[in-house]
């Protein structure tokens, strides 16, 4: 089972809709949670941080379910400029070392006109 | 503020040869690391420092040498490059969330 899984998509969703991904995680000592978001040919870029009280950021809201080690990002009222790959990220740190982050493989969302 | 440059940009490679990539970052930050992403593998960490003198394997070590000779500077080598080591190389550096470079797309034939 991988670390961090998500649903690789593509979702294909029209100008205006909200859009729900989710993604999950094996490691219970996992600390930290975080969506980041990587367009074509680009660098993954932080999107949000996630806390345990669930937390938004203008359209974007990211929920942390950690007795079901379950993350998600809903996007409201999605915008072409939304089009990306969406990376479920989670640190686990071990002892003594850095703070390593496992990435998911990432789900790729499509805004259409 | 620049955040996490790295040079250079594309290169390619004949099997065996050498090379080193460099990741600079001026955000004054301990941690720095290296990973290669490869369609439907997702990000693969393969080295990373938490500090200027230090460094430590990640998932997938074996092929590259790194250092960390100054603390905003994080070297990755590859002694003798293979097909396999075809992929994109992303340097990353942060305390707790990490910041990206631009990536260096390397292709080894």
């Amino acid at each position: 089972r991988k670390e961090v899984e998500q649903d690789p998509g593509p979702f294909n969703v029209p100008e205006g809709a909200t859009v729900a991904f989710n993604c999950t995680y094996s490691n219970s000592a996992s600390q930290s949670f975080f969506w980041y978001r990587q367009d074509c040919r680009k660098e993954p870029k932080l999107l949000m941080s996630v806390y345990s009280s669930g937390n938004e950021d203008g359209r974007f809201t990211a929920q942390l379910n950690r007795a079901s080690q379950y993350i998600s990002l809903l996007i409201r009222d999605s915008k072409l400029s939304d089009s990306a790959t969406y990376l479920c990220v989670v640190n686990t740190q071990s002892s003594g070392s850095a703070r390593q982050l496992t990435f998911g493989s990432g789900t790729q969302l499509t805004v259409l006109p | 503020n620049a955040g996490v440059t790295q040079t250079p940009k594309f290169r390619v490679l004949k099997t065996g040869q050498s090379m080193t990539l460099l990741c600079a970052q001026d955000m004054n930050h301990e941690y720095m690391y290296w990973y290669r992403q490869d369609p439907g593998m997702g990000l693969r960490l393969i080295h990373y420092s938490v500090g200027e003198g230090t460094t430590a394997k990640g998932e997938v070590p074996d092929g590259y040498n790194v250092s960390r000779l100054k603390k905003q500077n994080f070297l990755l080598g590859l002694e003798s490059a293979a097909p396999s080591q075809t992929s994109v190389y992303f340097c990353a550096s942060g305390n707790r969330e990490q910041y990206f470079g631009p990536g260096t797309r390397l292709t080894v034939t």
